[in-house]
């Protein structure tokens, strides 16, 4: 089925940097969403987009919705051990009930 | 703690076993979700449901049962699974159209023998 390109689909870095990661596809999408999923749990919810060019912040968190509709990325500014996780975009057309989900970036922090 | 609530957390079946998936939400959304979820794959929609009627269905297999009695509350029925249907099962909610954040349950991590 249809999916999203995700990347990188894995990252080592040192407490204190900064991260980001993106997806695309080839599709529009009218709603981007990034989620973290820790071991055993769901995935959380961590910022919506619903317009081309927006930029929303969470905390140390910032994602942008591409002017394309196509892509999004997330940066998370000084990372923190308990950034650790999966962290994974879904991308959402209107009138369709289908969430499409990238294949996930895996974020290991060094203390 | 996003509101939706699944039961049980774990559950090992063998492959002659009925068992049920329970979620409710609690956050007077009118669209639940199953999804399935296996290692190295990304998630895979397999029902959903708006206002309790069936309107997403991915051609999975017929030992898979949704029910969605009301809006709140949404089972999947299980029986004569394989093992290749081991996976964390996950539940979602939202609120309909034009609002299209979407919060998912802790997940019930199935395990069939």
């Amino acid at each position: 089925g249809q999916q999203l390109n995700q990347s990188p689909q894995s990252m080592f870095i040192q407490e204190g940097e900064d991260v980001s990661m993106n997806c695309t596809s080839s599709s529009i999408f009218n709603t981007w969403l990034w989620y973290k999923q820790d071991p055993g749990e769901g995935p959380v919810l961590l910022i919506a987009l619903y317009k081309a060019g927006e930029l929303t912040s969470n905390g140390r968190l910032t994602a942008q919705f591409g002017i394309t509709r196509k892509d999004s990325f997330l940066n998370i500014s000084a990372s923190i051990p308990s950034d650790v996780g999966i962290y994974f975009c879904a991308g959402y057309a209107s009138g369709t009930y289908k969430y499409i989900f990238g294949t996930g970036t895996r974020l290991k922090v060094l203390a | 703690e996003t509101g939706v609530t699944q039961t049980p957390r774990h559950l090992v079946m063998g492959m002659t076993n009925k068992k049920s998936l329970k979620c409710e939400q609690h956050l007077g959304h009118n669209a639940m979700y199953w999804y399935k979820q296996s290692a190295k794959k990304p998630l895979e929609l397999m029902f959903v449901y708006s206002l309790e009627e069936r309107v997403e269905n991915n051609s999975v297999p017929s030992r898979f049962s949704p029910e969605c009695p009301n809006s709140s509350h949404l089972f999947l029925h299980l029986h004569t699974l394989q093992p290749e249907d081991s996976a964390l099962y996950l539940c979602a909610s939202s609120q309909g159209p034009g609002i299209n954040e979407q919060f998912f349950g802790p997940g019930t991590r199935l395990t069939v023998l």
